[in-house]
């Protein structure tokens, strides 16, 4: 099993639309989560840390649940620049610093 | 303020050589990752740097790999010899010191090993 899993996708939507992506993570350890946003060919980016209170960040809204070890994020009105890679990241556990990665959900955005 | 650079952007090496590959961290960040993505699978990680120390290298694939970080500033990742399925996408990451700190990463180098 891996240690972070997630729908591969792709997800194809219109603009304007609203896309949810979700995460399981399987060490109960872990401390810190993450959604990271990769541009084909690019380097990962961090869109938002993800806490267990919930955050929003503009169009942007990311829920952890500790109990379900379970992230997602929530993309509201969808924009063409919004197509990238989705890649949820967990860090910590036994190693202070250590990022986890799933395999990233693939979001294409059309007109 | 520059990012994290890395350097080659591409390297197409034949089983066997030697490839070093160089990471150039943001100034004043004390800590330095090394990740590897290998086609259709996740971003892996390799090790973890403190300064000039390894704090982590329980991702490093076998002892073809030698990775080093004298003086705490860049980092350079050897592979020798290199091997087939050593070939993907080498990140280098760093972020400042602290617990969970943003880390920035580098553009990546692809390594071809043919």
């Amino acid at each position: 099993r891996k240690e972070v899993e997630q729908d591969p996708g792709p997800f194809n939507v219109p603009e304007g639309a609203t896309v949810a992506f979700n995460c399981t993570y399987s060490n109960s350890a872990s401390q810190s989560f993450f959604w990271y946003r990769q541009d084909c060919r690019k380097e990962p980016k961090l869109l938002m840390s993800v806490y267990s209170s919930g955050n929003e960040d503009g169009r942007f809204t990311a829920q952890l649940n500790r109990a379900s070890q379970y992230i997602s994020l929530l993309i509201r009105d969808s924009k063409l620049s919004d197509s990238a890679t989705y890649l949820c990241v967990v860090g910590g556990g036994t190693s202070y610093g250590k990022l986890t990665f799933g395999q990233g959900t693939i979001l294409t955005v059309h007109p | 303020e520059a990012g994290v650079t890395q350097f080659p952007s591409h390297s197409v090496i034949e089983k066997g050589q030697t490839v070093t590959l160089r990471c150039d961290p943001i100034s004043g960040h004390d800590n330095l990752y090394w990740y590897r993505r290998v086609m259709g699978k996740e971003i892996k990680f390799l090790l973890h740097f403190v300064k000039e120390s390894k704090q982590d290298e329980s991702g490093m694939p076998n002892n073809r790999f030698l990775a080093e970080r004298t003086g705490g500033t860049y980092s350079t990742l050897k592979v020798q010899p290199a091997e087939l399925e050593d070939s993907g996408v080498y990140f280098c990451a760093s972020s400042a010191q602290g617990f969970w700190t943003e880390a920035f990463f580098g553009q990546g180098t692809r390594l071809t090993v043919v």
